[in-house]
């Protein structure tokens, strides 16, 4: 079973532009979640999807944005980016159970 | 508020030696504590998890001892080897949140 892809695997933005990544879950897996990985912050929660509706959302500004379409596949989208949103973005798909697993990441740098 | 505590931040192993990595939460409501292993330029990988109506969970080298009056739970690599050297990272979800609050991660090195 191919595991979880993320596409790009690399951007590099300046600030004030927006950003779209996009996640393919695992086949089968219905839920898609989204987290942000810094040295400073570690590994923190975005949101999580599941048929297309966002079941939960973690504590970031409205610039951060996500949805699902019907495949499962997600897309995240970060508007006027900052200097501090340069990190590994993460996505994980589940099964619904809990597990998580998750892709290689996008690593997002803004100059 | 850092709801999952992990320690050590790093941690240096002989090749043959026991790895042991602890985490302590403070959230009750939090039922699944998986632990991740992630290396260089990877996503974090699941190894095991654990749900709070056992005490111990062994798969393979890596067991999980989880106390639940203590709200900790701790990962034992037996037998380390050099291959093992990556970041460790305990989590933990609740109930249906589907939503895993991390520690800050340990890095370990397991030496030859």
């Amino acid at each position: 079973k191919a595991g979880v892809t993320q596409t790009p695997r690399y951007l590099i933005k300046t600030r004030g532009q927006q950003v779209t990544l996009s996640c393919s879950p695992i086949s089968g897996h219905r839920s898609v979640s989204w987290y942000q990985q810094t040295p400073g912050q570690g590994l923190q929660f975005l949101f999580e999807y599941f048929s297309e509706t966002q079941r939960n959302k973690g504590n970031f500004p409205g610039r951060f944005s996500g949805r699902q379409f019907s495949n499962s596949r997600s897309e995240m989208n970060v508007s006027t980016l900052e200097l501090g949103d340069s990190a590994l973005y993460l996505c994980a798909s589940s099964p619904n159970n809990n597990e998580q697993f998750f892709g290689p990441g996008t690593r997002l740098t803004v100059l | 508020q850092q709801q999952v505590k992990q320690s050590p931040q790093s941690l240096i192993v002989q090749k043959g030696g026991i790895s042991i990595i602890n985490c302590a939460y403070e959230n009750t409501a939090f039922d699944y504590f998986p632990w991740y292993q992630q290396f260089p330029g990877k996503g974090p990988a699941l190894l095991i998890a654990i749900r709070p109506d056992v005490s111990e969970k062994k798969e393979g080298r890596f067991t999980i001892s989880f106390n639940k009056s203590a709200k900790q739970f701790s990962l034992h690599i037996m037998d380390s080897q050099p291959g093992d050297s990556a970041t460790y990272f305990c989590a933990a979800d609740g109930g249906s949140n589907y939503k895993l609050t991390f520690g800050k991660g340990t890095l370990l090195t397991v030496n030859p």
